[in-house]
C-alpha cells in the first residue's frame, strides 16, 4: 500500500524557517517525480514545487522561488521541503504528492505550517 | 502562474448530472493532455478522480467523466449522490515542469 506521511509543520515566527519531511512507503521512490502542494486555510490548492527522480532537477512556483528548497533521499525513502524567510501568506497545510505521468495520484494527509508572531 | 478559472459553486439534486468547467489558456489546458481533477472532502487530502483529460483511475466510479475543448476542461458527475458533495479542483501541466490548479468548485447536493 502506497503511503505518504508528512511531518515537521508547526508554529513559526515571520522570517523563520522549517524543514518539512515526507516519509514514503509501498513504492520505489526513485521511480517517481514528487511534488509539494499547499492549501491555505479555507483556500484552494496551490502547486509549490517538483523534483525529478534523482533530485537533479527542481522547479518552483514564483511565490516561493528563492525561499523554498525541495530535496529527496531515495535511499531513505524521504522527500523534504526547506522553507525559509516565512511569511504570513505561507500559512497552509503542505501536502507531499506523488506524480505519475504529470498527475498527482497519491497524497499524504498534510502537515500544517502556521506563520505568526 | 495564474490559477485556472472554475465556478465557485455548482449544485444539483440527487440523480441529476452536473458539469464543472475549468478554463485556462493555450499555455496550459489548451496546450497539453495533462489535465486532471481532484475531489476533496472537508479535512481530508485530495483524491485523484480524472487524469489525462478523461481517464479514470481504478476504483473511481464511472459516474465521473472528463473532457476538454480548446482551453476549457470539464468534469461531469452523473447520477449525483450525497457522497459527491465535496470540493473539486482541476489541474494542468503548464510548461517547464510547472503545474497550476483551479480555484476550486464546491459541489452541493440539494
Amino acid at each position: 500500500e502506497v503511503q505518504l506521511v508528512e511531518s515537521g509543520g508547526g508554529l513559526v515566527q515571520p522570517g523563520g524557517s522549517l524543514r518539512l519531511s515526507c516519509a514514503t512507503s509501498g513504492f520505489i521512490l526513485s521511480r517517481y517525480w514528487m511534488h509539494w502542494v499547499r492549501q491555505g486555510p479555507g483556500k484552494g490548492l496551490v502547486w509549490v514545487s517538483r523534483i525529478n527522480r534523482d533530485g537533479s532537477s527542481t522547479t518552483y512556483a514564483d511565490s516561493v522561488k528563492g525561499r523554498f528548497t525541495i530535496s529527496r533521499d531515495n535511499a531513505k525513502n524521504t522527500l523534504h521541503l526547506q522553507i525559509n524567510s516565512l511569511r504570513a501568506e505561507d500559512t497552509a497545510v503542505y501536502y507531499c504528492v506523488r506524480d505519475t505521468s504529470s498527475h498527482f495520484d497519491y497524497w499524504g494527509p498534510g502537515t500544517l505550517v502556521t506563520v505568526s508572531s | 502562474q495564474s490559477a485556472l478559472t472554475q465556478p465557485a459553486s455548482v449544485s444539483g439534486s440527487p440523480g441529476q448530472s452536473i458539469t464543472i468547467s475549468c478554463t485556462g489558456t493555450s499555455s496550459d489546458i489548451g496546450g497539453y493532455k495533462y489535465v486532471s481533477w481532484y475531489q476533496q472532502h472537508p479535512g481530508k487530502a485530495p483524491k485523484l478522480m480524472i487524469y489525462e483529460v478523461s481517464n479514470r483511475p481504478s476504483g473511481v466510479s464511472n459516474r465521473f467523466s472528463g473532457s476538454k475543448s480548446g482551453n476549457t476542461a470539464s468534469l461531469t458527475i452523473s447520477g449525483l449522490q450525497a457522497e459527491d458533495e465535496a470540493d473539486y479542483y482541476c489541474s494542468s501541466y503548464v510548461s517547464s515542469s510547472t503545474w497550476v490548479f483551479g480555484g476550486g468548485t464546491k459541489v452541493t447536493v440539494l
